[in-house]
């Protein structure tokens, strides 16, 4: 059974600073791995979306990586701003049709 | 293109009553999916809809149900509310579901009372 862990669970930074979310999974055997932005009280917005055959993907100032060997995925954002404040989840998606979620990083970029 | 909508945005209802979620997708996309979110248990699968056809169902008990109609948009329906039933439900909608970018609606905010 798939688990998706997310480290930290929380991270505050000044702005400016570029920053690293992590994402780990249990089973290898995924589709994709697919990065989300939530504000409070919000949907989702997608991020970024990796295959399982990429290694990376990128958009703006932000990077995602993936490692299916190690189980590991990383988001990087590059000189953060106070708007980038949010929930970031990142999700598994394999052949069962479902996304499993990590549970959060809840990130503050302070002025 | 529009993106995914989901109607109502809020509710509230009393335990014992029944609910109906309805979710409009990307014009185009096929599959849908259900999640419930809950500050306890995060984000929780709960069916997905393919063509009218459901393939997966999360681990739910039986008072929820979905379905699709042939034009991808869905309803999910739960019956007799719980109290811990209260949850922001999202949908979401892509080209097949599998392997495909998912795209998430607002969500709708449901309170038992």
């Amino acid at each position: 059974k798939q688990e998706v862990t997310q480290i930290p669970a929380a991270l505050s930074v000044p702005e400016g600073e570029n920053l690293v979310l992590n994402c780990s999974f249990t089973d290898s055997a995924i589709y994709n791995l697919q990065w989300f932005r939530q504000d409070p009280g919000k949907g989702l917005t997608s991020l970024l979306l990796i295959q399982s055959s990429q290694r990376e993907q990128t958009s703006g100032r932000l990077n995602a990586s993936l490692d299916k060997s190690s189980g590991r995925s990383t988001l990087y954002i590059a000189a953060s701003q106070p708007g980038d404040s949010a929930t970031y989840l990142c999700a598994s998606g394999d052949s069962s049709y479902k996304l499993i979620f990590g549970s959060g990083t809840r990130l503050l970029v302070r002025p | 293109k529009a993106g995914v909508t989901q109607t109502p945005r809020y509710l509230i209802k009393t335990r014992g009553q029944q609910v109906t979620l309805s979710c409009s997708p990307i014009s185009g996309h096929r599959s849908v999916s259900w999640y419930q979110q809950t500050p306890g248990q995060g984000l929780q699968f709960l069916f997905e809809y393919f063509s009218e056809t459901q393939r997966n169902k999360g681990n739910f008990p039986g008072r929820f149900s979905g379905r699709q109609f042939s034009n991808s948009r869905s309803e999910m329906n739960v019956s007799t509310l719980e109290l811990g039933d209260s949850a922001l439900y999202l949908c979401a909608s892509s080209l097949t579901g599998q392997g495909f970018e998912q795209y998430f609606g607002p969500g709708t905010r449901l309170t038992v009372t």
